[in-house]
């Protein structure tokens, strides 16, 4: 067990819908990551938070938001689902040392939310 | 671009073998490179670190390479037993990097 928890497991829904997932990072961990996988694409980096803030942004598309909340928790909202968007979503967190910018810092994932699409 | 080789293929061999994993990048300098393991449908788990300036890492049974001037990194699994059987990723990361970008990863299998 990483200690970081994800929220649901699975989710189904259908195109066009919006969805939340969430994330509680690991008990003092400041950074919180993002990252999608699905079979053709492997693991892709989303978005990073660092104490409340963005810090990092990957291939993120437009129809996708993150935020950090003061309890340190987050959530990845999509919205105008597609059928490509089905997908294992992962939470992962560190540390955060140097100010989010911890290069050494080992990231710990979560379960994942499998998210289906129809 | 960027862009991050691992075997393409799985990888079979027999318990008792030592394994031997590639990562091949291009277009980077990464500074630092982490070798993590996927088991089916679960999060990557972080298994070893190695900065540019050291060319070896042990862990156990594992052991890793950095050869900047080949633009590679080898990850080896001596004694290899079933349950080493997932999918390894490597994720090699810039000096001024924090995000990820892991290669599609090599995935083991090892047989008894």
């Amino acid at each position: 067990d990483s200690g970081v928890t994800q929220t649901p497991k699975h989710l189904i829904t259908a195109t066009g819908q919006r969805v939340t997932l969430r994330c509680s990072p690991r008990s003092g961990d400041l950074s919180v990551y993002w990252y999608q996988q699905s079979l053709d694409q492997g693991l892709q980096f989303l978005i990073q938070y660092y104490n409340g803030e963005e810090r990092a942004k990957g291939n993120i598309l437009e129809r996708f938001s993150a935020q950090q909340f003061p309890d340190l928790h987050s959530e990845l909202n999509l919205s105008s689902l597609e059928l490509g968007d089905s997908a294992l979503y992962f939470c992962a967190s560190s540390l955060g040392t140097s100010g989010g910018q911890g290069n050494t810092d080992t990231q710990y994932f979560g379960p994942g939310t499998r998210l289906t699409v129809l | 671009s960027q862009k991050i080789e691992q075997n393409s293929e799985a990888l079979n061999i027999q318990e008792g073998k030592t394994a031997t994993l590639t990562c091949n990048y291009t277009n980077y300098s990464p500074a630092y490179l982490q070798w993590y393991r996927q088991d089916p449908g679960r999060g990557p788990v972080f298994l070893l670190l190695i900065r540019e300036n050291e060319k070896e890492k042990r862990k156990e049974r594992l052991k890793v390479t950095f050869d900047t001037t080949l633009k590679q990194s080898l990850f080896h699994i001596t004694a290899s037993q079933p349950a080493d059987s997932a999918t390894y990723l490597c994720a090699p990361v810039n000096q001024a990097g924090t995000a990820l970008i892991f290669g599609k990863g090599t995935t083991l299998s090892v047989s008894s």
